[in-house]
């Protein structure tokens, strides 16, 4: 199956500090790639939506001078948290669609395994 | 009202026993659905997805109800293992875009 990896897997930062999370699609070219973040006991929320080659899309209420965006290749796609704050502490998990679109199968969203960041 | 609404739980079920539980959406327009499990602290799974007709994958069978905008998925004979959270998901549009729900945790009791 579709393989998604993030690196690092836990971070813990200084408030101030600016860290960067790596999404990638292992075996497979992924034309969009999601951002969620997830706080205890809550569903996950989709923060942004990245396609190759353009800027993302960000739902509101996400500031995109916070979490930027950078999805360079088919197959990488990263998250830069600027700035951390406590209040940032979350678990981020990103996913990448497969397909180009149409039919039910390329509904699907191969996850990766989560970055666990602590802003202290 | 939330996109997506679930029955927090948890619902505390001997092996064994069959367990049920639904999930409505608000958005009449969504074409695509899912159920997700996730275990702590680890990523969401795809469990199955929800077709109209329904479908059954072993002991887990979904369905989906257009008219009263609910899911639902059931788990019959249930083990030990079956212990998880099981995320409703729904896509906002053609776009993969998928809304969750805040996920129904399930307690498989021995």
């Amino acid at each position: 199956g579709a393989v998604v990896s993030q690196h690092p897997s836990r971070v813990i930062c200084k408030s101030g500090t600016s860290v960067k999370i790596e999404c990638r699609s292992l075996d497979f070219q992924a034309t969009t790639m999601f951002w969620y973040r997830q706080f205890p006991k809550q569903s996950l929320m989709l923060m942004a939506t990245s396609n190759e080659g353009s800027k993302a899309t960000y739902e509101q209420g996400v500031e995109k001078d916070k979490f930027l965006i950078n999805h360079a290749s088919l197959t990488l796609s990263t998250l830069t948290v600027t700035s951390a704050h406590p209040e940032d502490s979350s678990f981020y998990i990103c996913s990448a669609a497969v397909g180009s679109g149409g039919s039910s199968d390329t509904d699907t969203q191969y996850f990766g395994p989560g970055t666990r960041l602590t802003v202290l | 009202r939330k996109e997506v609404e679930q029955d927090p739980g948890p619902f505390n079920v001997p092996e064994g026993a069959t367990v049920a539980f639904n999930c409505t959406y608000s958005n009449s327009a969504s074409q695509s659905f899912f159920w997700y499990r996730q275990d702590c602290r680890k990523e969401p799974k795809l469990l199955m997805s929800v077709y109209s007709s329904g479908n059954e994958d072993g002991r887990f069978t979904a369905q989906l109800n257009r008219a009263s905008q609910y899911i639902s998925l059931l788990i019959r004979d249930s083990k030990l293992s079956d212990s998880a959270t099981y995320l409703c998901v729904v896509n906002r549009d053609s776009n993969y875009q998928l809304i969750w729900g805040a996920g129904t945790k399930l307690i498989i009791k021995p």
